[in-house]
């Protein structure tokens, strides 16, 4: 139980254009999900949360036109990289919680997905 | 401002020997620490956690140690398998859902 995935676990674009991830629960309604993006040798960087049906809260210094969330159910949540740039190029994963954000809780992870941008 | 410190970031050790992972943290705000577990290509898996009104907390061979005053916790695997090869994440927590992660160290167990 509890798995998350993640679509496309690796994607190249060119430089400009939008990229769409998707996340998904796939045994439980996560009623929150979370975006991170890793660097090579870095820690997991929270990104924003998003709750299903509400706008999403970006971390200081993420920007939200850049970085669109949508969480339209309980069991999607998709990140689009809007005009992505080389910088961008990253492991994004995300994790997904069956409890309200607030609550202590345990996240479950995706396997991520590995951005290239030319 | 790394809040969350894994300061070694690879540990080699032999089968049947204990796996010692360590982390450090400043921010005494945080009140509750996890440790996940990722093999390259898939997303960090929960380990074990503890809450900041204890000191131990033991789930089979793994056994995370939190010292407060220190501003430490460690993650005692025994005995380590070649399974466990992977690299370990601290993360922490302070009142609510938002994790705050290490850089990871990658622990290698050598048959």
């Amino acid at each position: 139980g509890a798995v998350v995935s993640q679509h496309p676990s690796w994607v190249i674009c060119k430089s400009g254009t939008s990229v769409k991830i998707e996340c998904r629960s796939l045994d439980f309604q996560a009623t929150t999900m979370f975006w991170y993006r890793q660097f090579p040798k870095q820690s997991l960087m929270l990104m924003a949360t998003s709750n299903e049906g509400s706008k999403a809260t970006y971390e200081q210094g993420v920007e939200k036109d850049k970085f669109l969330i949508n969480h339209a159910s309980l069991t999607l949540s998709t990140l689009t990289v809007t005009s992505a740039h080389p910088e961008d190029s990253s492991f994004y994963i995300c994790s997904a919680s069956p409890q309200a954000a607030g609550v202590r809780n345990e996240q479950f992870f995706g396997p991520g997905t590995r951005l290239t941008v030319l | 401002d790394q809040q969350v410190k894994q300061n070694s970031p690879s540990l080699s050790v032999q089968e049947g020997r204990i796996s010692i992972l360590n982390c450090d943290y400043t921010n005494s705000m945080f009140d509750y620490f996890l440790w996940y577990k990722k093999y390259p290509a898939e997303g960090p898996t929960f380990l074990i956690s503890i809450s900041s009104i204890k000191d131990k907390n033991e789930d089979g061979r793994f056994t995370v140690f939190l010292n407060k005053s220190a501003k430490h916790l460690s993650l005692h695997i025994v005995p380590s398998q070649p399974g466990d090869s992977a690299v370990y994440f601290c993360a922490a927590s302070r009142g609510s859902y938002k994790l705050t992660f290490g850089k990871g160290t990658l622990l290698t167990v050598n048959p």
